[in-house]
């Protein structure tokens, strides 16, 4: 597509359920990457794919965090048992190359966690 | 790891007036970017400016890699312009500053 596109746009779970958020990356990008943007803070790191290999996972805040990008196209990020502090902006970009000056974000999908 | 800080925080302008925006950070960067969020959340690439100097329409960024920071100039501000700008430097991943939210006023 002509840009990177998120779903759902918006999502509000329940404290304990578990979510998926779905990042369609520019066609032919081979870098994929997540953040997490608290209210008012900068995005902060989450995970990084070259085509399907998730090359930096550093950023996932705990193991109920886990992100898949299955055929180097389509990536989910999966929140399992949400918290209350999970609540935020997930955004997801994507780039030809690890080399961030062609990064594009998607509008990010907002979380709210009740 | 390597710290971004930025300032102003917070910046209110009348239509029509100059700004500055300053981005610091404590350590060699391979990259540094500015980035506008706008208030529909949408992140936009401004510039790609590991050192030097760029324009682009009324926007200008100055990035002294020696000496650690970067300046963003915005020129006969617009209502358009509001939003917070981001500037975010490479090491192993992209890290980002907290942001300066402007406000333009009409």
């Amino acid at each position: 597509g002509a840009g990177v596109s998120q779903s759902p746009r918006y999502k509000v779970a329940k404290r304990g359920q578990d979510v998926a958020l779905r990042c369609d990356p520019i066609s032919g990008h081979v870098s994929l990457f997540w953040y997490q943007q608290a209210l008012g803070q900068g995005p902060e790191f989450l995970t990084y794919f070259q085509n399907e290999a998730q090359l930096d996972k550093s950023g996932l805040p705990s193991d109920r965090f886990f992100a898949e990008r299955p055929e180097g196209s389509v990536s989910t990020l999966k929140i399992q048992r949400t918290q209350q502090e999970d609540s935020a902006v997930y955004l997801c970009a994507s780039s030809l190359e690890r080399a961030f000056y062609g990064y594009t974000f998607g509008s990010g999908t907002r979380l709210t966690v009740v | 790891g390597i710290q971004v800080e930025q300032s102003p925080p917070d910046l209110i302008l009348q239509e029509g007036a100059n700004s500055t925006l300053r981005c610091n950070f404590s350590d060699s960067v391979n990259n540094l970017q500015w980035f506008h969020q706008n208030p529909w959340g949408q992140l936009i690439n401004l510039f790609y400016i590991p050192s030097g100097t760029k324009q682009n329409g009324r926007l200008s960024a100055t990035t002294v890699a020696t000496e650690r920071y970067s300046l963003l100039y915005i020129s006969s501000s617009q209502t358009t312009d509001s939003g917070v700008y981001f500037c975010a430097v490479e090491v192993n991943d992209m890290r980002f500053g907290a942001g300066t939210r402007l406000t333009v006023k009409p």
